[in-house]
């Protein structure tokens, strides 16, 4: 199993530009996360779906920020326009609903400059 | 929302000594307790976990222990090696859903 793969792995963009992270849960998993890493914050839980359905998009900073679960194996995390202050890891993971532990990507660095 | 809270934020130990790190939680209702170990470039890695159901667990190196009625949980780390270094994160959650995380703990082994 490749685990959950994630691209880019680093992006730097300008700011004001549209940025579009890519992830690819884990095959079988029902349940998708993005979570954002800084300093400053620590992991911050972003949206999450189950079953490719948004159920809780609460952390979503602001409406620049965007994701969507077309199918089961595909999701995006879109910023729309991105800032300096976005810059952070960005991770997705992925688990079975239920009573199981989440298997994380290795994550995008986003540089906005 | 569930609050998690994790002390000490960073924490050195010589090789061989054991280390702990505990966590607290707010909501009663959270059930699903995991700790994961984030090595430097990487995402975090899920290496013990708890249910509410269940008062401690062992693996190998590793033990979680949790107090429901304090609503705080911790790890057991003993014979640490210089591997043992990272970052390690408490989390907390409700049927595995909307998980919070600890601010994280910096685990570093003297050789």
């Amino acid at each position: 199993d490749a685990g959950v793969i994630q691209s880019p792995r680093h992006e730097v963009t300008e700011m004001g530009q549209e940025v579009t992270l890519r992830c690819k849960p884990i095959s079988g998993h029902n349940s998708l996360f993005w979570y954002r890493q800084t300093m400053m914050r620590g992991l911050e839980l972003l949206i999450y779906f189950n079953n490719n359905v948004p159920i809780d998009d609460s952390g979503m900073p602001e409406d620049r920020f965007s994701a969507k679960m077309p199918n089961a194996s595909f999701s995006t995390l879109k910023i729309q326009p991105s800032e300096p202050r976005d810059s952070a890891v960005y991770f997705c993971a992925s688990s079975l609903q239920g009573w199981y532990g989440y298997t994380f990507g290795s994550g995008t660095r986003l540089t906005v400059v | 929302g569930e609050n998690v809270e994790q002390h000490p934020s960073t924490l050195s130990v010589q090789e061989g000594d054991s280390a702990v790190i505990k966590c607290t939680y707010s909501d009663s209702a959270s059930n699903y307790f995991p700790w994961y170990k984030q090595e430097l470039g990487k995402g975090p890695q899920l290496i013990i976990d708890i249910r509410s159901n269940v008062g401690e667990k062992k693996d190998q190196r590793i033990a979680v222990t949790l107090n429901k009625t304090a609503k705080h949980f911790s790890l057991h780390i003993t014979e640490t090696q210089p591997e043992d270094s990272a970052v390690y994160f408490c989390a907390a959650s409700i049927n595995n859903n909307d998980m919070r995380f600890g601010a994280g703990t910096r685990l570093t082994v003297k050789p």
